[in-house]
């Protein structure tokens, strides 16, 4: 099972939106409505931030937003905020039942 | 508040097993799966494979099958990861997590396995 492919970087100042593509295939990302997102800062555990595409867990800021079509899923910070710099990671529940990572993206606030 | 505990950092010689734990808290253990993923050095996330902890039915990334086992202990609502055959590329922190479905909604905090000589 090959990672989903994210951009290795993104980067955007306070205020701004920015947008994390998390690109599958139709064994994964394409077939179910399973995509996740987490944020990791570093030397810390992930935490999830979208599940199901775009449901958002109790107590994550609602500046955090998902989508899908087709065999690609998005992140969407608006309003971006220092505390938002971290790596984010999409995952993706497959057709043979496991689980897939993306390759990750280091989001920068200027 | 949902509370996962790993074991404590390990250093092993290639060739070598490790065994990490994890011990669940504050919910029904036997209700849900636990995962197991691991990140090498500056590297992505990894998934390893999953147990339900209720009847110990396991699911293994291809990349694994053969080296790892994901075993559970009811009576102390602990998840346990044994990996094979260890090399140095195996250096990495291993996290478990528990499934709130199709994705993961509480991790440990992590355990750092290093594999050296």
């Amino acid at each position: 099972q090959s990672a989903l492919t994210q951009p290795a970087s993104v980067s955007g100042s306070p205020g701004q939106s920015i947008t994390i593509s998390c690109t599958g295939t139709s064994s994964d990302v394409g077939a179910y409505n399973y995509v996740s997102w987490y944020q990791q800062h570093p030397g810390k555990a992930p935490k999830l931030m979208i599940y199901d595409v775009s449901n958002r867990p109790s107590g994550v800021s609602d500046r955090f937003s998902g989508s899908k079509s087709g065999n690609t899923a998005s992140l969407t910070i608006s309003w971006l905020q220092a505390e938002d710099e971290a790596d984010y990671y999409c995952s993706s529940f497959t057709s043979s039942s496991t689980r897939v990572f993306g390759t990750g993206t280091e989001v920068t606030v200027l | 508040q949902v509370q996962l505990v790993q074991s404590g950092a390990e250093v092993k010689e290639p060739g070598a097993s490790v065994k990490v734990s994890c011990r669940a808290s504050t919910y029904t253990f036997t209700t849900y799966v636990i995962h197991w993923v691991r990140q090498a050095p500056g590297q992505r996330l990894e998934w390893m494979g999953w147990i339900n902890a209720g009847n110990g039915n396991t699911k293994y990334s291809q990349k694994f099958q053969g080296r790892v086992t994901i075993t559970r202990d009811t009576s102390a609502s602990t998840a346990y990861m044994e990996l094979s055959s260890l090399r140095s590329e195996d250096t990495a922190v291993y996290f478990c997590a528990k499934s709130g479905g199709y994705h993961f909604d509480y991790w440990g905090q992590g355990t750092l396995v290093t594999v050296s000589s």
